[in-house]
């Protein structure tokens, strides 16, 4: 079974763009939850969606937003970029049968890292 | 607010030694707790998950015990090698469905052959 993929891996961008992060679950997986990991902060949670709804979120801007489709796809955007975003953006999936248990494993992909310019 | 706190930060030790990582968390009311490895620019791979009911699990060379009245839990490895080198972090769960992790700071390995 294929693992969580990521697209695009590496990504540079200067200040003030948007960029659009895609993120692939395993098959069969219904949440996805995105996590930002920089050397200063290490990994803080960004959100996850389940069944295409939002169903936790962490304390980042507004500028920070994402979407899951029904195939359980999931993409995360940023908008007006600084400096200070750039990071390495990981996804996890995990089953959630009956919307998810603590015996759970989160599965994660290898990430897409952003550098902004 | 859950915090969650790895010792030490960094490890280097000979091929061959048995040692262990901890990681410590302010909230006994967790979930679970779940162990995992990242190797440079990579993602990170889940080494071992425990419930809150459980004290212990093991995987291979692996072993992570969980004490939650005293808010630890150390991951245990045993005869080490040098493609153990990574950093490995420790997670709980805010939320009952775990998806939503808080991660503490990780412990950089390094085993020298």
């Amino acid at each position: 079974k294929a693992g969580v993929t990521q697209t695009p891996r590496y990504l540079i961008k200067t200040r003030g763009q948007q960029v659009t992060l895609s993120c692939s679950p395993i098959s069969g997986h219904r949440s996805v939850s995105w996590y930002q990991q920089t050397p200063g902060q290490g990994l803080q949670f960004l959100f996850e969606y389940f069944s295409e709804t939002q169903r936790n979120k962490g304390n980042f801007p507004g500028r920070f937003s994402g979407r899951q489709f029904s195939n359980s796809r999931s993409e995360m955007n940023v908008s007006t970029l600084e400096l200070g975003d750039s990071a390495l953006y990981l996804c996890a999936s995990s089953l959630a049968l009956a919307g998810g248990s603590v015996t759970d494993t989160q599965y994660f992909g290898p990430g897409t890292r952003l550098t902004v310019l | 607010k859950q915090e969650v706190t790895q010792i030490p930060a960094a490890l280097s030790v000979p091929e061959g030694e048995n040692l262990v990582l901890n990681c410590s968390f302010t909230d006994s009311a967790i979930y679970n707790l779940q162990w995992f490895r990242q190797d440079p620019g990579k993602g990170l791979t889940s080494l071992l998950l425990i419930q809150s009911s459980q004290r212990e699990q093991t995987s291979g060379r692996l072993n992570a015990s969980l004490d939650k009245s005293s808010g630890r839990s150390t991951l245990y490895i045993a005869a080490s090698q040098p493609g153990d080198s990574a950093t490995y972090l420790c997670a709980v769960p805010s939320d009952f469905a775990g998806n939503m992790l808080t991660f503490g700071g990780g412990t950089r390995l390094m085993v020298k052959p």
